[in-house]
């Protein structure tokens, strides 16, 4: 049981380019969620999904698209990376949307 | 709208005394509310949730309606409790929402 995953664990993007970051959850957790974590700003929704082939926007959407074709993956998208962007990557999932298991992060830096 | 504050952003205490680590909230329905505690380079971890009344590590933390506050105590210290505490809010939607944190240092 690896709970919630994420890969990669690292990326470096030029201004840009583009990537897509995958959570993956064996827990069979109906809930799905993207957070960018920022020093000073906290944890902050990007997108998030409440079952298999549905998303919706969080607070910080813009840049970011998402897609839960499979109800343990979760893929968030940059399409065009710009510096803004750089940041940690969370993603968690829950079973009934009151607390989350999250992932180990990913650290995106793009120059 | 969902809201969750934590106004301090760094809390240094010494080994052995009091903390209390401040969260208010802002949502018009019955919330839901979390402690997440995250120590370094780690992921975000579960500590406590408020319907639970339980007491994790020594941290206790009582939902006061009247005041909209979730605050986060322990009444001694350790210096192995050095980490981010995160506050969260769940609502009546299907998000989980996050306060900015609070750095926790405790020196020895």
């Amino acid at each position: 049981n690896a709970g919630v995953t994420q890969t990669p664990k690292f990326r470096v993007l030029k201004t840009g380019q583009s990537m897509t970051l995958l959570c993956a959850q064996d827990m069979n957790h109906e809930y799905m969620y993207w957070y960018r974590q920022d020093p000073g700003m906290g944890l902050r929704l990007i997108h998030y999904s409440v079952g298999e082939g549905t998303t919706a926007k969080g607070e910080v959407p813009d840049g970011y698209n998402v897609s839960r074709l499979k109800k343990q993956n979760f893929l968030l998208g940059l399409e065009s990376a710009a510096p803004s962007q750089t940041s940690v990557y969370f993603c968690a999932s829950s079973k009934d949307m009151r607390y989350g298991y999250f992932g180990p992060g990913t650290r995106l830096t793009v120059t | 709208a969902q809201r969750v504050t934590q106004p301090e952003k760094l809390l240094s205490v010494f080994k052995g005394a009091p903390v209390e680590l401040k969260c208010n909230y802002s949502y018009s329905g019955s919330p839901e509310l979390f402690w997440y505690v995250q120590y370094s380079r780690q992921r975000l971890q579960l500590l406590l949730r408020h319907i639970s009344r339980e007491s994790i590590k020594g941290f206790t933390a009582d939902l006061n309606k009247g005041e909209t506050s979730f605050h986060l105590k322990k009444p001694f210290a350790q210096e192995e409790d050095s980490a981010m505490y995160y506050c969260a809010l769940s609502g009546d939607t299907d998000k989980l929402i996050f306060g900015t944190g609070t750095r926790l240092q405790v020196f020895p």
